[in-house]
């Protein structure tokens, strides 16, 4: 199947500052991914959808500010943790489909963000 | 609009026994349906899908049914093993300009030797 990779898996930093987090889509075009966040024993949460060549979507009450999402390419789409906080701390999952030959969507690895 | 509901665990199994995780789902229009499977420390994997009414996705040992006139998805597996213990997801996207899925609670199973 498709494959999507995520990077890093894990980071740690300090409050204040801001995180980059990358999502790509090694062997398929992906128009359009999607950033989910999941809190402990929690289910994912989809934070907003990433559009290649534009603005990205936001679902209500995702700081737009606080999360910038860029999706310059059609293999990859970057999340920005801006000004991190500990209640950011968190697991951050991207998706995205292969348009091409399904209707599934392939997940990365996760990244799992400590703001200490 | 769009859900799946999902019992929630946690499950504790022993190892061979019967598995069944209840899903059903509320959608407008005509919805895609996944189990994706979360190990510990790990990111989601898809488990079997199914597109279409009657359709059954199997994998693994794992199967699901896609029933429409009760709108579930239930995940069934004869035997377990130790190493499916791990959290499991119901899911649905419907075919629309953003494919969005849409995640179930998540039941968490811990199958014991």
């Amino acid at each position: 199947g498709a494959v999507v990779s995520q990077h890093p898996s894990r980071v740690i930093c300090k409050s204040g500052t801001s995180v980059k987090i990358e999502c790509r889509s090694l062997d398929f075009q992906a128009t359009t991914m999607f950033w989910y966040r999941q809190f402990p024993k929690q289910s994912l949460m989809l934070m907003a959808t990433s559009n290649e060549g534009s603005k990205a979507t936001y679902e209500q009450g995702v700081e737009k500010d606080k999360f910038l999402i860029n999706h310059a390419s059609l293999t990859l789409s970057t999340l920005t943790v801006t000004s991190a906080h500990p209640e950011d701390s968190s697991f951050y999952i991207c998706s995205a489909r292969d348009q091409a030959t399904g209707v599934e969507a392939f997940f990365g690895q996760g990244t799992r963000l400590t703001v200490v | 609009g769009n859900s799946v509901t999902q019992m929630e665990g946690p499950v504790t199994l022993s190892e061979e026994a019967f598995l069944t995780i209840n899903c059903t789902y509320t959608a407008t229009g005509y919805p895609s349906l996944f189990w994706y499977v979360q190990y510990p420390g790990e990111g989601l994997q898809l488990l079997l899908k199914a597109t279409k009414a009657d359709d059954k996705g199997s994998n693994k040992g794992f199967e699901a049914t896609y029933r429409k006139e009760t709108t579930s998805f239930h995940l069934e597996k004869g035997s377990v093993q130790v190493s499916d213990s791990a959290v499991y997801f119901c899911a649905l996207s419907v075919r629309t300009s953003y494919d969005k899925v849409i995640f179930g609670p998540g039941t968490s199973l811990s199958v014991i030797p």
